[in-house]
């Protein structure tokens, strides 16, 4: 069974306009943590925002936060103002804690912002 | 001040070939791990060490063997390369999970493996 489902391939947005990547999770263990990275055409996986399953807060980073749905499984990831050089692919990534504390990715959204 | 470095950034080999990627860390962390990108931007993970201790081994050809020699560094060799070998290979690490954000993964800038 997919633990980590992003059902947006692919994206498009307006430069300085907000976008919603959405991540959906599978997990019955009550502690885990989601993540999400960031992967541009150079090819680096940058860590953008962290969102602890116990926290009680929705994370944020600057213009990133983490929209955290905990009974509907969500972290959906909300950029701000997109800029050009938000055009990158995107994983949402989980953490349970049972089993060997194995982080799993999703298969990604590939957002291009027009200008 | 790299974080975490992988050498060599490209490489290239015939089938049949043994070869090493190297990865080292200085952020003083616990664990690391070396993840397998596929052509389709799949991420995998293959192996996490920690403290130099294996805790995590995927189910991954015994072609490739992890080392550890120390908390620092993480190799992978892998022996008699084959053409589905060819992928982005990444070295991560990450600290404790205690702390505002967890034990994230911080990620070294990859390897293009092409096997010919």
């Amino acid at each position: 069974a997919q633990k980590i489902t992003q059902t947006q391939p692919g994206m498009f947005v307006q430069e300085k306009e907000a976008v919603t990547l959405d991540c959906t999770y599978d997990t019955s263990d009550p502690s885990y943590g989601l993540f999400w990275y960031k992967q541009p055409s150079s090819g680096e996986m940058i860590f953008l925002i962290y969102q602890g399953s116990y926290d009680q807060q929705n994370a944020t980073e600057g213009r990133y936060s983490l929209n955290f749905q905990k009974a509907r499984k969500s972290a959906n990831l909300v950029i701000s103002a997109s800029q050009l050089g938000d055009s990158a692919m995107y994983f949402c990534a989980m953490r349970e804690d049972t089993g060997g504390f194995k982080t799993i990715f999703g298969a990604g959204t590939r957002l291009f912002v027009k200008a | 001040d790299t974080a975490v470095s992988q050498t060599p950034k490209y490489l290239v080999t015939q089938m049949g070939n043994d070869k090493s990627i190297k990865c080292e860390q200085n952020l003083g962390h616990d664990t690391m791990y070396w993840y397998k990108q596929d052509s389709k931007k799949f991420l995998k993970i293959m192996f996490s060490y920690n403290n130099k201790e294996l805790i995590i081994n995927e189910t991954v050809p015994n072609r490739f063997s992890p080392k550890s020699p120390d908390k620092a560094h993480l190799n992978l060799h892998i022996n008699s390369l084959e053409l589905g070998d060819s992928a982005v290979y990444f070295c991560a690490s990450s600290p404790p999970m205690a702390g505002p954000r967890g034990d994230t993964q911080y990620f070294g800038p990859g390897t293009r493996l092409t096997v010919l």
